[in-house]
């Protein structure tokens, strides 16, 4: 199947510093990615839709200032938590579908822990 | 987000059981479903899909049913090991590559030998 590759799969960082998440897909191309954010224990919430070439759409109540999206490539999307605090430390996973491909289902990245200390 | 953070419920199944889990989806345009699975700290791995013109469908040891009636899904999974033991999301979109895909609240399957 497509592969997903997401890095780094875990990062510590100091309050007030940004962090860079990296989503990649492997093996096919993939024009639109998707963001989740996931607490312990709970469901994988969408945070926003990457849009390569064009701005990112968030969900409701996601801070566009906050979590940086590019998506540049065809093939790569990146997230940045910027002035990163403690409340955002949660397990982030991006997804991809392949457009070559209609009505498949999105493959994941094996998500970014992310500690803010 | 669109998805409900609730805390995870628990099914609990000796080996060999049969398991059923269940999920409501809260879309009736939504046409495509999906069930995944996740192991802790990884990302979520495909298991089952279903489009909104079958109402079952089958895989190696799963099965799918769909009531769009009442937006129900379920996943039956036969002769449980404990390698099944993980927390199962269904997901629901409208077709097409460049549509969302919004996860349910999700249920922990754990198997007892």
């Amino acid at each position: 199947g497509a592969v997903v590759s997401q890095h780094p799969s875990w990062v510590i960082c100091k309050s007030g510093t940004s962090v860079k998440i990296e989503c990649r897909s492997l093996d096919f191309q993939a024009t639109t990615m998707f963001w989740y954010r996931q607490f312990p224990k709970q469901s994988l919430m969408l945070m926003a839709t990457s849009n390569e070439g064009s701005k990112a759409t968030y969900e409701q109540g996601v801070e566009k200032d906050k979590f940086l999206i590019n998506h540049a490539s065809l093939t790569l999307s990146t997230l940045t938590v910027t002035s990163a605090h403690p409340e955002d430390s949660s397990f982030y996973i991006c997804s991809a579908r392949d457009q070559g491909r209609m009505n498949t289902e999105a493959f994941f990245g094996q998500g970014t822990r992310l500690t803010v200390v | 987000g669109e998805s409900v953070g609730l805390h995870l419920p628990t099914l609990s199944v000796q080996e060999g059981d049969n398991s059923i889990i269940n999920c409501a989806y809260s879309n009736s345009a939504s046409d495509y479903f999906i069930w995944y699975k996740q192991e802790s700290g990884k990302g979520p791995q495909f298991i089952i899909d279903i489009r909104s013109n079958m109402d079952k469908r089958q895989g190696q040891r799963v099965t799918v049913l769909l009531n769009k009636t009442v937006k129900h899904l379920s996943l039956q999974i036969a002769a449980t090991q404990p390698g099944d033991s993980a927390v199962y999301f269904c997901a629901e979109t409208i077709s097409g590559g460049y549509n969302k895909l919004i996860f349910g609240a999700g249920t922990r399957l754990a198997v007892h030998p």
